[in-house]
């Protein structure tokens, strides 16, 4: 089964500033989907932002967009002007062709005012 | 309005019983799954459904069981096998259109073993 690894447990960052979350995966696929979910206090999992595998441009959805790497097996989320309403848990997550789906461990995102 | 439902929000189970956990999707998604989300931890798949009447183990299936008689549900049975079954699960779906693929998830149910 493919593995997805998010190496940071924990980051904080300053209103206002911008913050880079890594994500890697492991897959012998070529047709795949790749997404950065948020998790805020409440628990319901919200889809911050999705990208194609097939699609060398990066993704982007207002201040978040992603750094797609596929040799790399790399899918970092950078969010700018960081506000406080960012603060959650964030999931990367993988998504094969038979809709087999898992997820990273998480970053804890910290924004501070 | 569409969406994921399941029920209850909180459940409380005796240890050696069996429980079960209802999730239902009017989205008309092909794709469902139930995941397992422990404190501080990401979320670790049960099992997953492409189609009625089919579906797949994930990492952690041991303990658990599910059914996909109807497009739109598809319960998760804790059974008394799973050792540590306390925890919070999500239900998902998800969405193949081109372009458009995307996961929705239900609010969850947390599950504690008295």
């Amino acid at each position: 089964a493919q593995t997805v690894t998010q190496s940071q447990p924990e980051m904080s960052v300053q209103e206002a500033e911008t913050v880079t979350l890594s994500c890697t995966y492991d897959t012998s696929e070529n047709n795949y989907y790749l997404f950065w979910y948020k998790q805020p206090p409440s628990r319901q999992m919200i889809l911050v932002i999705r990208q194609e595998a097939y699609k060398q441009q990066n993704a982007t959805e207002n201040r978040f967009s992603v750094n797609f790497q596929k040799a790399a097996k790399s899918f970092s989320l950078k969010i700018s002007d960081s506000q406080l309403g960012d603060t959650a848990m964030y999931f990367c997550a993988f998504m094969k062709a038979d809709n087999d789906m898992r997820f990273g461990a998480g970053t804890r995102l910290t924004v501070k005012p | 309005d569409g969406g994921i439902t399941q029920s209850p929000k909180y459940l409380f189970r005796k240890e050696g019983q069996n429980v079960t956990l209802s999730c239902e999707q009017n989205l008309n998604h092909d794709a469902m799954y139930w995941y397992r989300q422990d404190p501080g931890q990401g979320l670790r798949l049960i099992y997953y459904s492409q189609i009625v009447n089919d579906f797949q183990k994930g990492d952690i299936a041991e303990g658990y069981s599910v059914s996909r008689e109807k497009k739109e549900s598809f319960p998760l049975t804790v059974t008394s096998a799973q050792k540590n079954p306390t925890a919070f699960y999500l239900c998902a779906s998800a969405s193949e259109a081109p372009g458009d693929t995307e996961a929705f998830f239900g609010q969850g149910t947390r599950l504690t073993v008295v």
